[in-house]
């Protein structure tokens, strides 16, 4: 079965520092599709990124940065120079299913993150 | 591009009550999702269609919840009756596609309390 887990339920820095939220999953499959969504007050959940399992290679998008690594079912989200916009509950999810399949996405309990000016 | 439309925003309502939710997902999306999510946790689905039909509501208490999508288009979550815990978030969501890797959009959810 499935599972994802973010250990850090709530985050806390300063302006500019940098942070890293933690998403551990669990899966049978070998082709698996891993994501993160940020959910900010106003309650809409965004795309930030998806990975598939056989792309390990890290990304980079701007102030964000993924680094996805099987050996140890991690896909770990770190925020560099973090802004004040940066603030929302931040959400690592898995979904194993292929074209065609049911898409029975599962999240994580979600990652409380605030940026204090 | 339009998102995905949800309404109400807010509803309260006391336990044994019924009522639904509405959700116009975005123009194009063959599939549709519907999530709960609880006070502190993630979404959890309950329901998802492909076009018109139910590919999946393993998840859904059908004793009272319920949900169509008659026309392929927008659809309706309905409890009845509701329980104190409902209380909850209720997202709805769609997808271009239906796979796995496809990514889904989100609404701004409809946030039931039930007393």
């Amino acid at each position: 079965a499935q599972k994802v887990t973010q250990a850090q339920t709530e985050i806390s820095v300063v302006e500019k520092e940098d942070v890293t939220l933690d998403c551990v999953y669990e899966t049978r499959d070998t082709t698996y599709y891993l994501f993160w969504y940020k959910q900010p007050p106003s309650g809409e959940l965004v795309f930030l990124i998806r990975r598939n399992s056989f792309d390990e290679q890290n990304e980079i998008s701007g102030r964000y940065s993924w680094n996805f690594q099987k050996s140890t079912s991690s896909f770990n989200f770190t925020i560099t120079a973090s802004q004040v916009v940066d603030s929302a509950v931040y959400f690592c999810a898995l979904s194993e299913a292929a074209l065609g399949d049911n898409n029975d996405m599962r999240f994580g309990a979600g990652t409380r993150l605030t940026v204090k000016p | 591009e339009a998102g995905v439309a949800q309404s109400p925003r807010y509803k309260i309502i006391e336990k044994r009550q019924s009522v639904a939710f509405w959700c116009n997902p975005i123009s194009g999306h063959a599939t549709l999702y519907w999530y709960q999510q609880i006070l502190g946790q993630g979404p959890k689905l309950l329901i998802q269609f492909q076009n018109n039909g139910v590919v999946d509501d393993s998840q859904l208490p059908k004793d009272r919840f319920s949900a169509e999508r008659l026309k392929g288009v927008d659809s309706t979550l309905k409890i009845q009756p509701a329980k104190l815990e409902d209380s909850a978030v209720y997202l709805c969501a769609s997808s271009l596609e239906w796979a796995g890797w496809d990514e889904q959009y989100f609404g701004p959810g409809t946030r039931l309390t039930v007393t």
